[in-house]
Parts: C-alpha cells; structure tokens; sequence
C-alpha cells in the first residue's frame, strides 16, 4: 500500500469549476506540501501545512491531521491551472503520491 | 535570479556507459537532492545532501553515485550499474532538511538510455 494516495488521478474541468484533489496519508508526518508539476517538467512549491487551511489567490489547502487528510482547492479554475498536482508528506525527507492530472478545458 | 538549473534538459546515452547530469543552484541553500519520476510513480529520493562534502543514500540510490564538493554544485552519475536509468530526472535544494522546509526544484533532465 502506498504512504501517500491521492484521487482522483485524472481530472478534466470546464473553465469555472470548482476543483478539489485530495490526498490521504498513513504515516505520521510532521508537514504536508502540495506541488504544482507543469507540463514541460518543472515543479513549484505551492504550500507546506502542517494544520488548519492556507489560502493563496484561487487555491486553497486545507489538512486534518487527526484524519490524515488533506485537500486542495482550485476555485474559478482556468485553462493555466493544467498541470499535475503532487501531494508529498514530510518526516524529515518527503514521501511523494503519485499526482493528479488536471486539464481544464476552455 | 536565483534558482536551480539543470543541464542539459534532454540527455541520450547508448547503454552501458556512464553518464553525469549537472545540477547548480545559487540560493545559498545547505541541502541538495535528487530524484527520480518514471511515468504513473511518485517521485522517488536518489540521494541527497545536507552540507558540502556529505551525502546519504536515498530510497533507491543503487547505480547511482553523487558529489558535493561545493555548496552550490550537486552532480548525479548514473552508471552502467542501474538496470533501467531512462526516467526523468529532478534536482532540488532547501535550506535545510527539516520537514518544515519547502524545497525549490530545477526544471529536470530528461535520460533517455538507448
């Protein structure tokens, strides 16, 4: 079984939409972060929580740690949010999910 | 600007020989990494660096070998030991190694072993 396990894996949206990916982890972590890998390869940090929410323009990232739960938020998404977004849970070194693929079409 | 390249973004080698992808940052960061994405994976810890002239194994670091003599220079050998070296390769810095820090990536390097 995987640590890290993020759903849904692909994701197409229509410009607008509400978007949320989600990430449930089964070891102890003392920070979560999400990713953003855009489609030529390169990864931004988008935000490290270790509780509660953060809020940063449109996303949205919020964590249970007693639920080893966290999501991510994209509102009014847009063709520029495409891309594959990782969760990675950190004990020390990160401990990446697979992605999620989301294409958000005009 | 600050940053993290990497070079070159795509790489060929015929199997069997050795091969050094470069990874320079300039962010004055202690800790350097490097990672490993094959299609449908998760990334995976090479191995990584806390300080100039130190490194650990990472999860999968057989095959692989690395350096650290300066702060801001990391490079990745992968030998003829790794039996499948085509991926796609990722190279990042933090401040430190606490699980606090965020970690700045490079823009990668694409292996490709025919």
């Amino acid at each position: 079984k995987n640590e890290v396990e993020q759903s849904p894996q692909n994701l197409t949206a229509q410009e607008g939409e509400f978007i949320t990916i989600n990430c449930s982890y089964s070891v102890g972590i003392s920070a979560l972060h999400w990713l953003q890998q855009h489609p030529g390869g390169g990864i931004v940090s988008l935000f490290m929580l270790s509780s509660g929410k953060k809020k940063h323009g449109r996303l949205i990232a919020t964590i249970n740690i007693q639920e080893k739960h966290s999501s991510l938020h994209i509102t009014a998404s847009h063709p520029r949010d495409s891309a594959v977004y990782i969760c990675a849970v950190s004990q020390g070194n990160l401990i990446f999910g697979k992605g999620t693929k989301l294409s958000v079409k005009p | 600007d600050g940053g993290i390249t990497q070079s070159p973004k795509y790489l060929f080698r015929k199997e069997g020989q050795n091969v050094t992808l470069s990874c320079e940052q300039n962010l004055n960061h202690d800790a350097m990494y490097w990672y490993r994405q094959d299609p449908g994976q998760g990334l995976r810890l090479i191995y990584y660096s806390q300080i100039v002239n130190d490194f650990q194994k990472g999860d999968i670091a057989e095959g692989y070998s690395v350096s650290r003599e300066k702060k801001e220079s990391f490079p990745l050998t992968v030998t003829s030991a790794q039996k499948n070296p085509t991926a796609f390769y990722l190279c990042a810095s933090s401040t430190g190694t606490s699980a606090y820090n965020e970690q700045f990536f490079g823009p990668g390097t694409r292996l490709t072993v025919l």
